[in-house]
């Protein structure tokens, strides 16, 4: 079974960091894009950044310069590591792993399957 | 950055109505659209990808139209399980941006 679990979250002062983790099982890990998307309480689905097989990284303008994504293929594991954290970043942080299909002759891809998410809560 | 809007939110119903959900892209994006389904504390589900492609193991009630910038998600006869806020997603350009969500509530 295709398999994603996060950890990690938890309770931040404003300014402060953490590292959250998503744990990969059932597919070839190495091979998939991978992905973190956040939901605020109450509120959509915000893409965060992600991280190809290739390890070519793209970020979300919203967190360029306070989040790294790493992965590391041995261990079959994403991160993400979350620094200067704002009242704002207070929100479930899913990993989502990206795949890709051929419809026709075009590719295409999306998200499938996604974790189960880690709270987040950034507050003095 | 590409601009999902979704419509309408949220969306009254009754089970056995046929339920249509609209997204707009801010440009075109060809077929490159996905669509979610979330249940209240739980992680998003993919239902369709490429716009009209149906994602294994998801009911044949659910279908997905549309290309360049307007998108339909729509529910055939809508049952009890259904209940739950959809998002659109655009895969045509990074960031991958979604819609806002529509929320199907019980009528």
């Amino acid at each position: 079974e295709v398999q994603l679990v996060e950890s990690g979250g938890g309770l931040v002062q404003p300014g402060g960091s953490l590292r959250l983790s998503c744990a990969a099982s059932g597919f070839t890990f190495s091979l998939y894009t991978m992905n973190w998307v956040r939901q605020a309480p109450g509120k959509g689905l915000e893409w965060l950044s992600y991280i190809d097989s290739a390890s070519s990284i793209y970020y979300a303008d919203s967190v360029k310069g306070r989040f790294t994504i790493s992965r590391d293929n041995a261990k079959n594991s994403l991160y993400l590591q979350l620094s200067g954290l704002r009242d704002e970043d207070t929100a479930v942080y899913y990993c989502a792993r990206g795949v890709k299909g051929i419809v026709g002759t075009l590719s295409f891809n999306w998200f499938d399957p996604w974790g189960q998410g880690t709270l987040v809560t950034v507050s003095s | 950055d590409i601009q999902m809007t979704q419509s309408p939110s949220p969306l009254s119903a009754s089970v056995g109505d046929r339920v249509t959900i609209t997204c707009r892209a801010s440009q075109s994006i060809g077929s490159y659209l996905n669509w979610y389904q979330q249940k209240p504390g739980k992680a998003p589900k993919v239902l369709i990808y490429a716009a009209s492609s149906l994602e294994s193991g998801v009911p044949l009630r659910f279908s997905g139209s549309g290309s360049g910038t307007d998108f339909t998600l729509t529910i055939s006869s809508l049952q009890p399980e259904d209940f739950a806020t959809y998002y659109c997603q655009q895969s045509y350009s990074t960031p991958q941006t979604f819609g806002q969500g529509t929320k199907v509530e019980i009528k």
